[in-house]
């Protein structure tokens, strides 16, 4: 079955635990991106990759890394997590990178920060 | 860079009844209009897009319509059932998904 495939659904860690959240699609998908969802505010950009290795900052980067080192997977970090990182936080990808095509979003990870 | 406006946030529509989400953007640059389905609990998944270059696609019940001189696209759902509601986003971007903005999302009830 075609999916993007998130871990953990629910997370929740302390001020300055280093997490990782995995990502991982079987679509052979290029572009890969990760967003967060915030009551009134949609959801918002954190990083994106258009392909292998290469990878860009969104909207709300701080506090956050990405990597690309395969295809098919686009893990996020958070080095020193923060309690205004509490959200709820997608992977999607689609198929092309040189312009718009459908977003495939994960199930989510609920991450609570205390 | 692109906004996008949404509204209602809010919309309790009867069974059968039509309801109607509008978005605004403000980049004229922009081509691509997505809208999303969110059910409780669950991930977005993409129901319906529209490209600048048509000004009306339907789905079965749903239909999409886009105004480029007023910059504004609408989502049209007719005869809703309880299994439409779920918060509704609309998208705008101009050239890849990269750019790509979201509304802030709209909360359909339909009440049986």
């Amino acid at each position: 079955e075609a999916q993007v495939t998130q871990n953990p659904r629910y997370l929740i860690t302390v001020t300055g635990k280093k997490l990782t959240v995995t990502c991982s699609q079987n679509m052979n998908h290029e572009y890969m991106s990760w967003y967060r969802q915030d009551p009134g505010l949609g959801l918002r950009q954190i990083y994106y990759s258009m392909n292998v290795e290469v990878t860009d900052k969104g909207d709300v980067p701080e506090g956050y890394k990405v990597s690309r080192k395969e295809k098919r997977n686009f893990p996020l970090i958070l080095e020193s997590p923060s309690p205004n990182q509490t959200s709820l936080y997608f992977c999607a990808s689609s198929l092309y990178r040189g312009h718009n095509s459908p977003l495939h979003f994960g199930n989510g990870t609920r991450l609570t920060v205390t | 860079g692109e906004n996008v406006e949404q509204h209602p946030s809010t919309l309790s529509v009867q069974e059968g009844d039509s309801a109607v989400i509008k978005c605004t953007y403000s980049d004229s640059a922009s081509n691509y209009f997505p809208w999303y389905k969110q059910e409780l609990g669950k991930r977005p998944q993409l129901i319906i897009d529209i490209r600048s270059n048509v000004g009306e696609k339907k789905d079965q019940r749903i239909a999409v319509t886009l105004n480029k001189t007023a910059k504004h696209f609408s989502l049209h759902i007719t005869e809703t059932q309880p299994e439409d509601s779920a918060v509704y986003f609309c998208a705008a971007s101009i050239y890849n998904n990269n750019d790509m903005r979201f509304g802030a999302g709209t909360r359909l009830t339909v009440k049986p």
